[in-house]
């Protein structure tokens, strides 16, 4: 079985300030690892992955994350937060072994605050 | 391309009432899923399919019926609706797993379910 945990509901950072978004996830094999972003009132959008290759995968709007296989951590971070940064984050996982499609956990979401 | 459609946006029911959320993607995907939204619990799947005429269950589908006659459309039928059931539904395609490689996801904007 897969799963995902994001520790904290929510983080609060000053804008400028770099930001941490943290994800752990369980598997059985290697993962694949997602990150996914959700503004209000809207569907999920895509950020970036983790395949294989580069631990750090760098995304869209200057997010990056850092895969660590020993910690099982694929943490979200941005060197310099804004205040359209603000919104819910997700992090999900596939195991390379499950079938079933294209099949996701999801973590439980980090509300990201970002304040002037 | 309008991506992944959903209708409707919102929908108030009283207990025991069917209906149907109604999907729909452009882009020539072969998966299509559904999901439910609840606060503190993230995203967990309802149902899936990895083409027309195939689908199968997801973490939750008690409650839930879908059927995939074409590529583009995937509705997802709520039975006989229970309180429990109210949440927020989203759609989401993607292409297949390709070589192990499994693609991003797109989501819809999301129905906003009420049961009374």
């Amino acid at each position: 079985a897969q799963s995902v945990a994001q520790p904290e509901d929510q983080v609060n950072v000053a804008e400028g300030n770099p930001l941490t978004v943290k994800c752990t996830y369980s598997v059985s094999g290697n993962p694949y690892l997602f990150w996914y972003v959700q503004y209000p009132n809207r569907g999920l959008q895509f950020l970036l992955k983790y395949i294989t290759g580069d631990n750090l995968v760098k995304g869209s709007y200057g997010f990056e994350a850092e895969f660590n296989k020993s910690q099982t951590s694929f943490h979200l971070k941005k060197p310099s937060a804004l205040v359209s940064d603000s919104a819910l984050y997700f992090c999900a996982v596939r195991d390379r072994l499950t079938g079933g499609g294209n099949k996701l956990t999801f973590g439980t979401g980090t509300q990201l605050k970002v304040e002037l | 391309n309008a991506g992944v459609t959903q209708t409707p946006k919102f929908q108030v029911l009283k207990t025991g009432q069917s209906m149907t959320l109604q999907c729909a993607q452009d882009m020539n995907h072969e998966y299509m899923s559904w999901y439910r939204q609840d606060p503190g619990m993230g995203l967990r799947l309802i149902h899936y399919s990895v083409g027309a005429g195939i689908t199968d269950q997801g973490e939750v589908p008690n409650g839930y019926n879908v059927s995939r006659s074409t590529t583009e459309d995937f509705p997802l039928r709520l039975l006989s609706a229970a309180p429990s059931q109210t949440s927020v539904y989203f759609c989401a395609s993607s292409y297949l797993v390709t070589g192990g490689v499994p693609y991003e996801q797109y989501f819809g904007p999301g129905t906003r379910l009420t049961v009374t």
